[in-house]
């Protein structure tokens, strides 16, 4: 069954320092990756995807991600913290079909200090 | 171009009462999904309509229904509505070769 990991609750960070936020996943075939954000009382807003191609993701508000397939990863990185990054973050996989339902993980709370 | 919309914004019921909640896709887009976002329980997918068909549903039960109109716009229905089916409902939107579901602002559910 496919499935991703976020193995953090909450990532703590200065403004104007890097920021990777984990997530880790599962599935049978090739993954379809998301990573959304969620401002508070706010819908989810689309950041960036993986679904073929380089591992290197580059997506909104100048975030990033690495698609490592060894480590069956997909972290959200950014390279410098802004405190309007402050949000929950999700990452989710597509089901087994590629218009298949999302699999959403646990989310991770975002906190950027000034 | 709209983003999905959804309404109302926030709905108050009592248990035992029923709940219709509405989502217009990105025009263009054909798929609606749904999905719940409970405290605690994090995003669980509910259902999924696509050219006017339920192609897939969650672990929810019967009560949990909708459809879609041929203009893609999409309903969700909670009849006998209990305590726990109080979250932010949302729903999102797919068309075309994106392979991206676009989401809407939700609406928040609240049974007392």
């Amino acid at each position: 069954a496919q499935s991703v990991a976020q193995p953090e609750d909450q990532v703590n960070v200065a403004e104007g320092n890097p920021l990777t936020v984990k997530c880790t996943y599962s599935v049978s075939g090739n993954p379809y990756l998301f990573w959304y954000v969620q401002y508070p009382n706010r819908g989810l807003q689309f950041l960036l995807k993986y679904i073929t191609g380089d591992n290197l993701v580059k997506g909104s508000y100048g975030f990033e991600a690495e698609f490592n397939k060894s480590q069956t990863s997909f972290h959200l990185k950014k390279p410098s913290a802004l405190v309007s990054d402050s949000a929950l973050y999700f990452c989710a996989v597509r089901g087994i079909y590629n218009t298949d339902k999302l699999i959403f993980g646990t989310g991770t709370r975002l906190q950027v200090f000034p | 171009e709209a983003g999905v919309t959804q309404s109302p914004t926030h709905l108050i019921k009592t248990r035992g009462q029923q709940a219709t909640l509405r989502c217009s896709p990105i025009s263009g887009h054909t798929s609606v999904y749904w999905y719940q976002q409970a405290l605690g329980l994090g995003l669980q997918f509910l259902l999924w309509y696509d050219e006017g068909e339920e192609r897939n549903r969650g672990n929810f039960p019967p009560r949990f229904s909708g459809r879609q109109f041929p203009n893609y716009s999409s309903e969700l229905n909670v009849n006998a509505l209990e305590l726990e089916d109080s979250a932010l409902y949302l729903c999102a939107g797919e068309g075309g070769p994106t392979d991206t579901q676009y989401f809407g602002p939700g609406t928040r559910l609240t049974v007392l």
